[in-house]
């Protein structure tokens, strides 16, 4: 595997159901970031974590719970999810901790449809 | 407060024209990034350029080029000889700050 990977693709989920996002990142880098993007919207910043550490909660609900194990990997634990939070979820990574530097790189997405 | 306005929401043109996407910034930082991502019809962003606010100098990457303006704060991106293959959303983007896009369709 090469770049940042996702899983799964899509998913399907009702409002009570519980399911979890996850991220993979094969690049070295030293930061991972969540983002929604809905249509007619700009790219939303969800969490940052660097060295494993959260350093942005970008005032998100908390049926939104991420969490990185370690510099490589991130999730995105979803639980009684609305039908406005259907959308492509999309992680990210960059080799500094706060975005501020260096280029991102992402993988293909999650689509998302809360029914 | 940081924002990245891209005014236009989409843009058609013919093969072979070329095409200039705009971006206007605002950010009260001294020293700053910006960035263009690219986001193809199969919806994986790739990253095309980053750009130091200290260096003002245009670039060139084959048939994309961009020309940052601080006095203006912008930084537009222009496709010479566009390509079928070119159309995507262009996305501009201050550290962690996004414009809405520009949608570019490239027709034969």
């Amino acid at each position: 595997e090469t770049g940042v990977t996702q899983t799964p693709r899509h998913l399907v989920m009702g409002m009570t159901n519980k399911k979890s996002l996850k991220c993979e990142q094969h690049l070295g880098h030293n930061a991972m970031y969540w983002y929604k993007q809905s249509a007619k919207k700009p790219l939303e910043l969800m969490f940052v974590y660097n060295f494993k550490e959260q350093t942005e909660n970008n005032s998100v609900p908390s049926r939104f719970s991420p969490e990185c194990p370690n510099s490589s990997h991130l999730f995105l634990h979803l639980h009684t999810l609305q039908p406005e939070d259907s959308a492509l979820y999309l992680c990210a990574s960059s080799q500094d901790g706060g975005g501020s530097t260096y280029e991102q790189y992402f993988g293909p997405g999650t689509r998302l449809t809360v029914t | 407060a940081q924002k990245v306005t891209q005014a236009q929401t989409e843009i058609s043109v013919v093969e072979k024209e070329d095409v200039t996407l705009d971006c206007v910034y605002e950010t009260r930082d001294t020293t700053y990034y910006l960035f263009w991502y690219k986001q193809p019809p199969s919806g994986e962003l790739v990253f095309l350029i980053r750009r130091n606010s200290f260096d003002e100098q245009n670039e060139i990457s084959g048939r994309y080029s961009w020309n940052f303006q601080k006095s203006t704060s912008s930084f537009n991106f222009t496709i010479t000889a566009s390509q079928v293959v070119d159309s995507a959303v262009y996305f501009c983007a201050l550290p962690l700050i996004w414009g809405l896009g520009t949608s570019l369709a490239v027709n034969p």
